[in-house]
C-alpha cells in the first residue's frame, strides 16, 4: 500500500528558480526522509526529518513537515541542471523500520 | 566506503528460468532491504532483515520468491520460475540502527521474456 503521496508527478522549471514538492501520508510516523532517483541509479538519501521537527535544512534543501495535516514539502532552491531527477518520500509505516516509498515527482530542470 | 553492491546489474531470462539477484551491503550495516521498483506500482518494499533474521515478508508478491541472509554480507533474492510480469528493476538497499537512512545499491534490471 502507498503510504507517501507525491505532487505533482511532474515538474519542470527553469535553472534558477525554486523547486517545491509536496507528500502526503495516512498514518502516524516517527520521521519522513526524503530521496532522490537520477535516472538508472539507486535511490539517494537528502534529509530526514523527525515527527517533533517542524523545518529541517541541508545546503539548498529546506523540507518542513506538519504532522496535523500529514505533510511534508521539499523546497530546492536556486535549482540547477545537476538537480534533474526523481523526488521520493518515504515513511516508517506506523513507526515500523520499514520504509514505505510515495510514486515521486518527476522533476525536470531546464538549462 | 563501496556502498551497497548490487550483481548483476542486468539480467535477461526466459519465462520459466530461476533468477537469482544478489546484494552484498554496507559493512556494519544491520539492516538489509530488498525493493522492486515499476512504473506502474512504484518502490515496493518486498522483504527486510535484521542481524541477518528476516522480519517483514509480506511484500514478496508469492511462493516463486524467497530471500535469504546467509550472513552478515551477503543477501540473494530468487524467483523460481519466472514470469514476465516479474520484470522490473530490484533494488536492496541497508541501514545501521533502526529509522534510519536507506543506502540504496545501483539496482538489478530484470527481464523476463
Amino acid at each position: 500500500s502507498q503510504q507517501g503521496e507525491e505532487d505533482p508527478q511532474a515538474l519542470s522549471i527553469q535553472e534558477g528558480e525554486n523547486a517545491t514538492m509536496n507528500c502526503s501520508y495516512k498514518t502516524s510516523i516517527n520521521n519522513l526522509q526524503w530521496y532522490r532517483q537520477n535516472s538508472g541509479r539507486g535511490l539517494v538519501h537528502l534529509i530526514l526529518i523527525r515527527s517533533n521537527e517542524r523545518e529541517k535544512h541541508s545546503g539548498r534543501l529546506r523540507v518542513t513537515l506538519d504532522t496535523s495535516k500529514k505533510s511534508s514539502s521539499l523546497l530546492i532552491t536556486a535549482s540547477r541542471a545537476a538537480d534533474t531527477a526523481s523526488y521520493f518520500c518515504a515513511t516508517d509505516e506506523r513507526g515500523a523500520q520499514k520504509l514505505v516509498f510515495g510514486q515521486g515527482t518527476r522533476l525536470t530542470i531546464n538549462p | 566506503d563501496a556502498g551497497v553492491i548490487q550483481s548483476p546489474r542486468h539480467e535477461v531470462t526466459e519465462m520459466g528460468q530461476e533468477v537469482t539477484l544478489r546484494c552484498k551491503p554496507i559493512s556494519g550495516h544491520d539492516y538489509l532491504f530488498w525493493y522492486r521498483q515499476t512504473m506502474m506500482r512504484g518502490l515496493e518494499l518486498l522483504i527486510y532483515f535484521n542481524n541477518n533474521v528476516p522480519i517483514d515478508d509480506s511484500g514478496m508478491p508469492e511462493d516463486r520468491f524467497s530471500a535469504k541472509m546467509p550472513n552478515a554480507s551477503f543477501s540473494t533474492l530468487k524467483i523460481q520460475p519466472s514470469e514476465p510480469r516479474d520484470s522490473a528493476v530490484y533494488f536492496c538497499a541497508s541501514s545501521f540502527g533502526s529509522n534510519s537512512p536507506l543506502h540504496f545499491g545501483n539496482g538489478t534490471r530484470l527481464t523476463v521474456t
